[in-house]
């Protein structure tokens, strides 16, 4: 079966550099999402994409962040300035044309940022 | 705007005993309604999801969930949990292919 894959599964980093997490959706998928989950707190979305462009984006999705699908197959969220609050887990999740009432989320990256 | 209230933070329950775990949504639309389970250290996994039609929802695992449109809810059912349902339980709203609206989450803990 197929499934959302996410790269890496943990990263540290400190505070003030760029990180790039990675997403592969499944691949006949066409709209993607960010979420992240503080430690302890619940699931929050950051920002959807569809068509090579931000569909919506949250308040927590400031100038700081970023995504693109620089290919065909990567998913990419890019924080250009960690900051110690950015630490959590982020999901990617994707849904087909065909059945798009069902996210299908990826396994997560865990930001440690120090 | 939509929002999901899920009262219990924590469950304990025993082993074979029966769980409901709470959901209540507001929302000035139709929703679709999602009860999404994150096991240890693990990602989100759909255990089941209401789009329409019969309000009785079977998902994986054994579990089901009810909606009831009058009091806003959808409440997660399993008859017997067993100790491997140990995890954290997330109910979820979205409307299409937007953006889904998460619930603070129920740690169901099972006792032996």
């Amino acid at each position: 079966e197929p499934e959302v894959t996410q790269t890496p599964s943990h990263q540290v980093t400190q505070m003030g550099q760029e990180v790039i997490l990675r997403c592969v959706p499944i691949s006949n998928h066409l709209y993607f999402y960010w979420y992240r989950q503080i430690l302890g707190q619940k699931v929050e979305f950051l920002v959807s994409f569809y068509n090579n462009e931000i569909s919506e984006k949250s308040e927590i999705f400031d100038d700081q962040f970023s995504v693109e699908r620089p290919d065909g197959s990567n998913f990419t969220l890019k924080i250009r300035s960690t900051k110690l609050e950015d630490s959590a887990m982020y999901f990617c999740a994707s849904i087909s044309l065909a059945v798009t009432d069902t996210q299908y989320f990826g396994p997560g990256t865990r930001l440690t940022v120090l | 705007a939509q929002s999901v209230t899920q009262l219990d933070s924590q469950v304990p329950v025993f082993e074979e005993a029966p769980v409901e775990l709470r959901c209540n949504y507001s929302s000035s639309v139709s929703v679709y309604l999602f009860w999404y389970v994150q096991y240890p250290n693990q990602g989100l996994q759909l255990l089941l999801k209401y789009l329409s039609g019969s309000t009785l929802v079977k998902g994986i695992n054994g579990f089901e969930a009810e909606f009831n449109k009058s009091q806003t809810s959808f409440h997660l059912r399993k008859p017997s949990v067993h100790i491997s349902d140990t995890a954290e339980y997330f109910c979820a709203v979205s409307f299409g292919n937007e953006k889904l609206t998460f619930g603070t989450g129920t740690r169901l803990t099972i006792i032996p």
